[in-house]
């Protein structure tokens, strides 16, 4: 069975500029969350998708958005990037309030 | 904001040895769980114990939880220097966010051959 697929798996973009992340679940999972790890902050849950909607956000600017696709796969949108921005993004999927499983993750890098 | 904390921050141990690492965490749960991530790559899920549950096994990993005590120790047996790693607690919990995990700020584990 296939894991977590991220992609691409590095990025890197100027101060300003809009980056996307791409995620494609678990097959079979209707859930797929995005976290932040940055340096120095741990990992930070970011955003909640299940079924197409936005059921969860954490603690991010509104620059931070994304959609889940009718297939459950998933996309991340950073605009305006800041430097602050760079960090490693990883994706997880789960079925129902089960066991959330990760991808390798997007280095993002903002320059 | 980061709910769980490890301890400790560091570990150093030889190959063969048991390695004990433990998890606080500071409100009400519905399970926890236990990842490794090598050399920041992704999350590999090891094991979900239930606030309900107070001993797990897998493999050679063993988890326990006290919930009176808001704990969970992460033990690995025999370790392996494949075991090298970080390992992460995370917590879910409360009927809002219950599907969001936070997670502590990691053990680094180091097996020596």
């Amino acid at each position: 069975e296939a894991g977590v697929t991220q992609s691409p798996t590095h990025l890197i973009k100027t101060r300003g500029q809009q980056a996307t992340l791409r995620c494609s679940p678990i097959s079979g999972h209707t859930s797929v969350y995005w976290y932040q790890q940055a340096l120095g902050l741990g990992l930070q849950f970011l955003l909640w998708y299940d079924e197409g909607e936005e059921r969860n956000r954490g603690n991010f600017p509104p620059r931070f958005s994304g959609r889940q696709f009718p297939n459950y796969s998933s996309e991340l949108n950073v605009n305006a990037l800041e430097l602050e921005d760079s960090a490693l993004y990883l994706c997880a999927s789960s079925l129902f309030e089960y066991e959330q499983y990760f991808g390798p993750g997007t280095r993002l890098t903002v320059t | 904001s980061q709910q769980g904390e490890e301890d400790p921050q560091a570990l150093s141990i030889q190959e063969g040895e048991n390695a004990t690492m433990n998890c606080s965490y500071k409100t009400s749960i519905n399970n926890l769980q236990w990842y490794r991530q090598n050399s920041g790559r992704g999350l590999v899920h090891l094991i979900l114990i239930r606030s309900n549950e107070r001993e797990k096994h897998s493999g050679r990993l063993r988890v326990t939880l006290d919930t009176s005590k808001k704990s969970s120790s992460l033990l690995i047996t025999a370790s392996r220097a494949a075991d090298t790693a970080s390992y992460f607690c995370a917590t879910d919990g409360g009927s809002g966010s219950a599907r969001q995990l936070t997670f502590g700020s990691g053990t680094q584990l180091t097996v020596l051959p």
